[in-house]
């Protein structure tokens, strides 16, 4: 099961701003950095932003992360009809003794 | 190019075995720990299991610890996992991912179902 909790959707217009939380605990996001994933349909989960708020080459600068506490959030500046997927979360568990994924959100470009 | 392929998937009946391998290429393998990743059907993603890079430390996830072993050949560049006493709710996509830190390489991922 998924510890950690995002909406299940969120939206936007072309342009907009949108963001998406991901609530945890102190074992995982509270001591652990915070990794974000896209998956596109049909297709592996591509790393969209590491270490909190990194941005692996080649990802636009559209999307960014944060954290504070035991929470974290993705956003996506200037939405685009290519950002209609779902993004996951990721974080590891230190009672858990392993990673562990949150519930994942569909954002839908209107 | 980088690269991870997964191969071994396939039908299995309630409580058979699989064995899924996890081909590394493109960057030194023996570097890096590695994981499992399951996707059941429609649902999010699910972390099954991580090996370090020389297999000193070994985790499972509770849904699959007893059942399932991880396994690493860095001669071969490879990662395997040992599927046991399979059930109904094993059917899924099987990723395995890279990792330092964070999973930044993905494979394809390999389907396995467990059905009558």
């Amino acid at each position: 099961q998924s510890v950690l909790t995002q909406p299940p959707s969120a939206s936007g217009t072309p342009g907009q701003r949108v963001t998406i939380s991901c609530s945890g605990s102190s074992s995982n996001i509270g001591s652990n950095t915070v990794n974000w994933y896209q998956q596109l349909p049909g297709t592996a989960p591509k790393l969209l932003i590491h270490n909190n708020n990194q941005r692996p080459s080649g990802v636009p600068d559209r999307f960014s992360g944060s954290k504070s506490g035991t929470s974290a959030s993705l956003a996506i500046s200037g939405l685009q009809s290519e950002d209609e997927t779902d993004y996951y979360c990721a974080a590891w568990d230190d009672s858990l003794n392993g990673r562990v994924f949150g519930t994942g959100t569909k954002v839908t470009v209107l | 190019e980088v690269q991870l392929v997964e191969s071994g998937g396939g039908q299995v009946k309630p409580g058979g075995s699989l064995r899924l391998s996890c081909a590394a290429s493109g960057f030194t393998f023996s570097s890096y720990s590695m994981n499992w990743v399951r996707q059941a059907p429609g649902k999010g993603l699910e972390w099954v299991s991580s090996i370090s890079s020389s297999s000193s430390y070994i985790y499972y996830a509770d849904s699959v610890k007893g059942r399932f072993s991880i396994s690493r050949d860095n001669a071969k560049n490879s990662m395997y996992l040992q599927m046991n006493s399979l059930r109904a709710e094993d059917t899924a996509v099987y990723y395995c991912a890279r990792d330092r830190i964070r999973m930044d390489v993905w494979g394809q991922g390999t389907t396995v179902t467990v059905s009558s």
